[in-house]
This record gives C-alpha cells, structure tokens and sequence, in this order.
C-alpha cells in the first residue's frame, strides 16, 4: 500500500533553516509528483509548492519564492522539503502528499515550531 | 489568503443531508479546473474524499458525492453519521498564481 513517512518534529529559532524528510513506498516513486502542504495552528491548508520525483522540476507558491527549495532522492524514494529565514508565522504542520490531479495521499505530518 | 471560499461551518442531525459549497472564480473553478475535496479528522492528515469533480476513491461510502457548475463546486454528504464530523476543504488549480494549486478556507461540519 501506498505509505508516507516524514521525519519527526523540530523546534527552531527565527532565521535558521529546517529540512523536512518524506520517504515514500509501495509505488514507483518517479511516476508520481510530490506536492508539499502546510496547516498552522487553528488554520486551513496552505499548497506551498511540488517537485516531480521524475526530472526534478518544481513548482513553489509565489508567496515562499526563494526561501523554499524541494528536493527529491530518486535513490532512496525519498523527497525534501527545506524552508529558510524561518518567522514564527512558519509554526505549522507540514505535510507532504502524492499528487497526480489529487493530493491522493498523505504523510502524517511534521510539526515544525518556530520560536526564540 | 484563500482564493476558494467554503461556509465556515455547516450542521446537520444524524440521517439528514448537508452540503458545502466552494466558491471560486474565472481563473480556477471558472477555467474548467477540477475540484477534488479532502476530509481532515480531528488530529489527523486530511484524506482524499472526492476528485475530478465528483469521483470517489476506493473505499470512500457513496454517501459523499461531489458537482460543480460554472465557478461553484458543491460536497453533500447524505445520511450524516457521527464519524463524519471533521473538517474539509475543496482544492483546486488556479491559473493566474503561475500554476499554484489552491485550498478552499475549509468548513466544519458538526453532528448535532
């Protein structure tokens, strides 16, 4: 079955930078994209971009231009998801989910709390 | 902000058949894109409910179904039971946010 596994929570302080992991399985891990969502405290979801596992082309919200970066390890099935110059307004869950048209599947989320 | 607007709650008692809208515009719903809608339980990842529109995933009851028309989409669950407390969101593409997919501001349906 199709599984997601991301890495666990991370506290950071405002500026630095945090690397979130999304080890895919039980699919052929290039035939599909991976698309990254994140939900803060008490909010909606919020689409922060996608990377095609296949020839690694990205596509981020224009509101994270240059402080996001995706990533995928084709190796490993494996995508990454890092966010630099963190604010406290990035405390969230981060999710990352298999997409085609859909979001048709999901990792269980990372929390990733920003304060000094 | 959310260029998907969806009722902040909606209501209804055990059997009964609510629906949630999600409104939208001529650069996303408006353009032809398709709506897919997510069912997010208390504590958990949302999960895939309804895409193109108005198809269920394997294993998704057929008491949720799904419609669009014009820049408008719609989930109606009938015959509400209690696990179908949560929150969902419509999702959808928008063209004029360089290729951006984009949520809906997400409703809450409460059991009565």
């Amino acid at each position: 079955q199709v599984q997601l596994v991301q890495s666990g929570a991370e506290v950071k302080k405002p500026g630095a930078s945090v690397k979130v992991s999304c080890k895919a399985s039980g699919y052929t891990f290039t035939s599909y994209g991976i698309s990254w969502v994140r939900q803060a405290p008490g909010q909606g979801l919020e689409w922060m971009g996608w990377i095609s596992p296949y020839n690694g082309n990205t596509n981020y919200a224009q509101k994270l231009q240059g402080r996001v970066t995706m990533t995928t390890d084709t190796s490993t099935s494996t995508a990454y998801m890092e966010l630099r110059s963190l604010r406290s307004d990035d405390t969230a869950v981060y999710y990352c989910a298999r997409t085609q048209a859909a979001f048709d599947s999901w990792g269980q989320g990372t929390l990733v709390t920003v304060s000094s | 902000q959310s260029v998907l607007t969806q009722p902040p709650s909606v209501s209804g008692a055990p059997g009964q058949r609510v629906t949630i809208s999600c409104t939208g515009s001529s650069s996303n719903i408006g353009a032809g894109n398709d709506v897919h809608w997510y069912q997010q339980l208390p504590g958990t990842a949302p999960k895939l409910l309804i895409y193109g529109n108005s198809n269920r995933p394997s294993g998704v009851p057929d008491r949720f179904s799904g419609s669009k028309s014009g820049t408008s989409a719609s989930l109606a669950i009938t015959g509400l039971q209690a696990e179908d407390e949560a929150d969902y969101y419509c999702q959808s593409y928008d063209s004029s946010l360089s290729g951006s997919r984009v949520f809906g501001t997400g409703t809450k349906v409460t059991v009565l």
